[in-house]
Parts: structure tokens; C-alpha cells; sequence
């Protein structure tokens, strides 16, 4: 069974840049996660997708953040423009189920400079 | 991952056991997992246990929950090298994973 991809794996930009992260979950997953990872802290919930809809965004900086799941399979993740507080590793999971086994992606490591 | 508490660091000697406790604040949790992270990799599920179970062996891993305390443990019997990574602690609730900051487990020779 294919695991949850992500790319890209790495992304050095410069601050005020705009840049977007793709995960493909696993097949048949209905639930949809992008977690935040800073250096030394536990990942944070941004977005959550049951299917296409948004099941919860509440972590989610709105102002510059944005995610989508068209179709409810892939999503993308978006950041304009980015902050130097935005490095960090940026995590997709899926699960079949909510609150029940969640598969990780290897996550994209975005570096701003 | 504030509701979520870990000691930050533990070391530990080859072949001994780790025991890796954290805490959380919602009694209404459904699911406690223990993830496993290693360096540059995503995070990797060992465990979880149900909120109406007190304990769960697989292997060399022992979990036990303490409702009434809201604590859980995961123990890691005959610690290898292999082992070392960061755990998170997570809790599971509305359908979201709460993760906590993780506990660095460190292996001493």
C-alpha cells in the first residue's frame, strides 16, 4: 500500500514569496490533515478536510494561509506571503476514519529567508 | 499541543527500559497515541490504545493509560539503538490528533 506523499521534500524561499505544497493521500482516505512542525516543538494542526469540506481551520492563519482538496483526494497548502516564522516542516497525514489511525506523509521542509 | 505534556528529554542505557510519560487535560479523548519520529523522517504510528482500556502490549512496547489521572506511558523494553528518536504523546478527540512537544529519547552505550 502506497503511504501519504508529499512534495516537495524541501523549499528555500525568500520572505513575501508565495509557495505551495501538494499531498496525495493514501487511497480510500477520507480524512485529510496538514500539521505545522517548528524546530523542537510537536506538530500543530492547520486544516483539516473530511472528504472536500474543511472539518476544522481554526489553527490556520487565514490572512496568509489557504488549502484546498479538490475532489476530496489530493490538496495543496499555500502560504502568501510567506514570514520567516513560517519555516518549519509541514506535515499531510490521512486517515481512513477521523481520530483513528493517521498515516504522515515525510513532510516538505520550507526554509525563509 | 498545549493539553499535551511530555518531559522533554530521557536517556536511557542500552538494554534497560524507557519509560515515557506524559499527560493530558480531556477526559473526553477517545484515542491516546504514541507516534515515533527519526531525524528528517515523518511521523511514524507504534501504538495506540482506546480511552477504555488500561493497558496494551505489542512486542516490546507496554502502553498504559490511567484515566483517572489522565496519564499515559509507553514503556520500551530492552532498549536498543535503534530506538533513539523523539516520541510525541497525542490524544485523539472531535476527530483531531492533539500532539504534544515530544520527549527526545536518548540511548547511552
Amino acid at each position: 500500500e502506497a503511504g501519504v506523499a508529499q512534495s516537495p521534500r524541501y523549499k528555500i524561499i525568500e520572505k513575501r514569496q508565495s509557495v505551495a505544497f501538494w499531498c496525495n493521500p493514501i487511497s480510500g482516505h477520507a480524512t485529510l490533515y496538514w500539521y505545522q512542525q517548528i524546530l523542537g516543538q510537536g506538530p500543530k494542526l492547520l486544516i483539516q478536510f473530511q472528504n472536500n469540506g474543511v472539518v476544522d481551520d481554526s489553527q490556520l492563519p487565514k490572512d496568509r494561509f489557504s488549502a484546498e482538496r479538490l475532489k476530496g483526494v489530493d490538496s495543496t497548502l499555500k502560504i502568501q506571503p510567506a514570514k520567516l516564522e513560517d519555516s518549519a516542516v509541514y506535515l499531510c497525514a490521512s486517515s481512513a476514519q477521523g481520530n483513528t489511525e493517521a498515516f504522515f506523509g515525510q513532510g516538505t521542509r520550507l526554509t525563509v529567508v | 499541543g498545549e493539553d499535551v505534556e511530555q518531559s522533554l528529554f530521557l536517556s536511557v542505557r542500552e538494554g534497560d527500559s524507557s519509560v515515557i510519560n506524559c499527560t493530558y487535560t480531556d477526559s473526553s479523548s477517545t484515542y491516546l497515541y504514541w507516534y515515533k519520529q527519526e531525524p528528517g523522517a515523518g511521523l511514524q504510528l507504534l501504538t495506540y490504545i482506546f480511552s477504555n482500556m488500561d493497558m496494551k502490549q505489542d512486542q516490546r512496547l507496554t502502553v498504559l493509560l490511567n484515566k483517572k489521572d489522565k496519564h499515559l506511558s509507553l514503556r520500551i523494553a530492552d532498549t536498543q539503538t535503534g530506538d533513539s528518536a523523539i516520541y510525541f504523546c497525542a490524544e485523539g478527540r472531535d476527530d483531531k490528533i492533539i500532539f504534544g512537544k515530544g520527549t527526545r529519547l536518548h540511548i547511552l552505550p
